[in-house]
Parts: C-alpha cells; structure tokens; sequence
C-alpha cells in the first residue's frame, strides 16, 4: 500500500465546476498536509498548505483536512480551463527532515 | 529572480556516462532536497541536507548516486555510469525550518 494515495484521473469537469481532488494518507503522524500543481513539463508549485483539522480556503481554492479519517481534499471552485493540471498531494511527519512523500498526482481537465 | 535555480534544465547522456546536476536554493533556506520524478508518478524523495550535513539518504539512492553541499549553499548530485533507469526529472527543493518547500524547475534527463 501506498503511503499516500490519489486517484490518477483524469478527472473531467465543465467550466465554472467545482473541481473536487482528494488524498488519502497511511502514516498516523503526518502533521502538515500539502497540495502542489503541477503542468506538464513543470516542476511542482505549491498552492495550499494545511496543519489543522478542518477547512482552509484561500481565494478559489479549499483544503480540507480529517485527521481522524486520514484524507485531506482540495477544492476548486469555479474552475477554469488554465486550472488544468495534475494535483500533488503530499503530507511530512514533522521529523528532523519534514521530507514530504508525494502521492502520485490526479489529472484535472477543465473543458471550456 | 530568487527562487530555487537548477541547471542544467536538460541532459542527454550515453549509457554508462557520469552526471551531474546544479542546485541553488533560495539564500536563506538551510534546508535542500532532491527528488525524483518519473512520468505519471508523484516525486519520490532521495536525499536531504541540513547545512552543509547530509541527514537523510533514500533507499532510493544508489551507490552510484552521490549528492553534496559544501559549504551549506548549492548543492550537486551525480549520477555515475547512467542506467536507462535513470531517465527522470530531478527536482531540487529549499526551505526553512517550518516553512513549506519551494521547488526548481527541475533537470530533465534522458539516458538512451
């Protein structure tokens, strides 16, 4: 089993949609929770963080957290064509490290 | 520009070649990762400096992988005598204690 899972895609969805990606994650001490963007070609670039249970917007974008469920979900709403991507989700134990482990990304498409 | 620089972005080697990547991470971040990303996968972490010290090694790494940080500034990773396997973008992320990671642009290489 994977330590952090995320269904591949894609996952379609209209102009205007909310998108909905969600992760899952084994290890019970993962402390911080991460959603990375990342286009074809591109290097990952980080959209939202979240340490505590619950929801954490910023602009468009929603990062919900379960702790007790191990899953953690980023909404997009309103979604647009430029929003196509995969979504990386990561989670780090807050070690010595913090190194994170990557699940292995949902493609989004947002068709106009 | 100050975010994390990597270079050279491409490299084409022959089989059985040596070589080596360039990281500079943003200036005031103590803390340097290496990732490895194959296509349709999410980053996998190799290696991780705090400083010039090298903390935290992967499975993932190879005798033939080597990584430093004199200094505690750039960092280089090299790859000696390349295997086909070794084909990936490898991505360099900086950050400081409790913040989340930045990445660079990657380098792309192509072992044929």
């Amino acid at each position: 089993q994977k330590e952090v899972e995320q269904n591949s895609g894609p996952l379609s969805v209209p102009e205007g949609a909310i998108a909905s990606l969600n992760c899952t994650y084994s290890d019970r001490g993962s402390q911080s929770f991460f959603w990375y963007r990342q286009y074809s070609g591109k290097s990952p670039e980080l959209i939202m963080f979240i340490y505590s249970n619950g929801d954490k917007e910023d602009g468009r974008f929603t990062a919900q957290l379960n702790k007790a469920s191990q899953y953690v979900s980023l909404l997009i709403r309103d979604s647009q064509p430029s929003d196509s991507a995969t979504y990386l989700c990561a989670v780090s134990v807050n070690n010595a490290g913090n190194m994170l482990t990557f699940g292995g990304g949902t493609r989004l498409m947002v068709k106009p | 520009d100050t975010g994390v620089s990597q270079n050279p972005r491409h490299k084409i080697t022959k089989r059985g070649q040596n070589v080596t990547f360039r990281c500079d991470p943003i200036s005031e971040h103590n803390r340097l990762y290496w990732y490895r990303q194959t296509l349709g996968q999410g980053p996998e972490f190799l290696t991780y400096f705090q400083n010039e010290a090298q903390l935290e090694k992967s499975r993932l790494l190879s005798d033939r992988f080597s990584a430093e940080r004199p200094k505690g500034s750039f960092s280089t990773l090299e790859i000696q005598r390349t295997e086909q396997g070794d084909s990936a973008m490898y991505l360099c992320a900086s950050r400081e204690m409790n913040t989340e990671a930045f990445f660079g642009q990657g380098t792309r290489l192509t072992v044929v």
